[in-house]
């Protein structure tokens, strides 16, 4: 099966660039979705095929997809995006998530 | 906008079937090129995607679930539901519908989402 690799937790201090990485074999050749979810809420996409912003989601948002690791990132981070973040991607057979981020914002 | 919101019980015994429903509201299921999604997170833990339909009642399962999952569509609803037989204490898990993008192909997503459903399996 294939497995996507995220940090279980990132730390970064308001007004700061968060990265949050997500690890696969030859990930490039795959399309990677990103999902934030804040505590006791359902998760929300904030990026879709790699680096595609859904309406409504801040511009701080971007993600990146290059070897085999994508990476979501997080420009000027406020308090607000403290939440576990989850890629997706899919391998062909089945939908893939990764273990997901915690995201401290401190 | 789209709005999707799950049903069904709360708390199961080991060996019942699951079975919740999400109904859509603000959209048609119907007629248009995306699938109905059923995902869980165990409490603490991760995603996991269990399945998903289109409104033509083609499925697509992950294969750790196929044997115990079925899904069907009431387009006349606007519904889709999940069945799981044989539920354990490991199936306790936060339970999602959401509107899958772009399946079958592999750039797709999930969005929106709906609020999830907790079900407790417990004897």
């Amino acid at each position: 099966s294939y497995d996507l690799t995220q940090p279980p937790s990132v730390s970064v201090s308001p007004g700061q660039t968060a990265s949050v990485t997500c690890s696969g074999d030859k990930l490039r050749n795959k399309y990677v979705s990103w999902y934030q979810q804040r505590p006791g809420q359902s998760p929300v996409m904030v990026i879709y095929q790699d680096k595609r912003r859904p309406s409504g989601i801040p511009e701080r948002f971007s993600g990146s997809n290059s070897g085999n690791t994508a990476t979501l990132t997080i420009s000027g981070t406020q308090a607000v995006d403290e939440a576990d973040y989850y890629c997706q991607a899919w391998d062909g057979i089945t939908v893939v998530f990764g273990g997901g981020t915690e995201l401290t914002v401190l | 906008q789209l709005h999707l919101q799950e049903s069904g019980p709360g708390l199961m015994k080991p060996s019942e079937t699951l079975s919740l429903t999400c109904t859509v509201s603000g959209g048609s299921i119907s007629g248009s090129d995306y699938y109905w999604g059923w995902l869980r997170q165990p409490p603490g833990k991760g995603l996991e995607w269990i399945g998903s339909i289109s409104y033509t009642a083609t499925t697509y399962f992950n294969p750790s679930l196929k044997s115990r999952v079925s899904i069907s569509v009431d387009t006349s609803k606007n519904q889709f539901s999940l069945q799981l037989n044989s539920v354990i204490a490991a199936d306790t898990a936060i339970y999602y519908c959401a509107r899958h993008a772009q399946m079958p192909h592999e750039y797709n997503f999930f969005d929106p989402w709906g609020q999830g459903i907790l079900v407790t399996v417990s004897s």
